[in-house]
């Protein structure tokens, strides 16, 4: 069965800490691994896109690995900010869809 | 348009009646998904369109929902006879071509069903 699994399922930090959330998958036959950013309310926001070929994204501050032999990603974001308080959540494209995990709740304290 | 464009943004129905969500999605993209977002959980796939070929529908929970696309664009989700257990937030998301290693997917900001 295709899962995703994020962890932590939440996490409060200091405005200016680097941080780490990961994403895990069991099925690593995928085409992509995509992460993104879900404001309370609102919908998803695209952040960054890993082929399955590719080790890493980069965009600003934000920074996402993929291996998938050991069927991990994780999404680095450096010095935070409060505006980077939201859900984050990974999604790995099998086929037709994508496979969410449950998400990150990031909280970022100023 | 700019972005995925869903209709309407909120909705409460009675139990039992029907509804009906639209999207319309990026002009020039032919996948169209919609996605399912219940309270606490994660998203679960409904149903899948590419182009003008026969939808990929293993995602849909029972016989009450089903979704059709007009013209290669605009989606309607219709659920028959609404239970309370279908509130929910309806996502729907489009990309540029069939699924591939590169295609980023774009979300809706969803309709909010309300089933009282």
């Amino acid at each position: 069965k295709q899962e995703v699994t994020q962890i932590p399922a939440a996490l409060s930090v200091p405005e200016g800490e680097n941080l780490v959330l990961n994403c895990s998958f069991t099925d690593s036959a995928i085409y992509n691994l995509q992460w993104f950013r879900q404001d309370p309310g609102k919908g998803l926001t695209s952040l960054l896109l890993i082929q399955s070929s590719q080790r890493e994204q980069t965009s600003g501050r934000l920074n996402a690995s993929l291996d998938k032999s050991s069927g991990r990603s994780t999404l680095y974001i450096a010095a935070s900010q409060p505006g980077d308080s939201a859900t984050y959540l990974c999604a790995v494209r099998y086929g037709n869809k994508l496979v969410f995990g449950a998400g990150t709740i990031l909280r970022v304290k100023s | 348009g700019a972005g995925v464009s869903q209709s309407p943004s909120n909705k409460v129905t009675e139990k039992g009646k029907d509804v009906e969500l639209r999207c319309d999605p990026i002009s020039g993209h032919t996948a169209l998904y919609w996605y399912r977002q219940s309270l606490g959980q994660g998203l679960e796939f409904l149903i899948y369109f590419q182009g003008n070929s026969a939808p990929d529908k293993s995602g849909l929970p029972s016989d009450r929902f089903s979704a059709e696309r007009t013209g290669g664009s605009v989606s309607t989700l219709t659920i028959q006879r609404t239970q309370q257990e279908d509130s929910a937030v309806y996502l729907c998301a489009s990309s540029l071509g069939p699924p591939g290693p590169g295609n980023t997917i774009y979300f809706g900001e969803g309709s909010w069903l309300t089933v009282v």
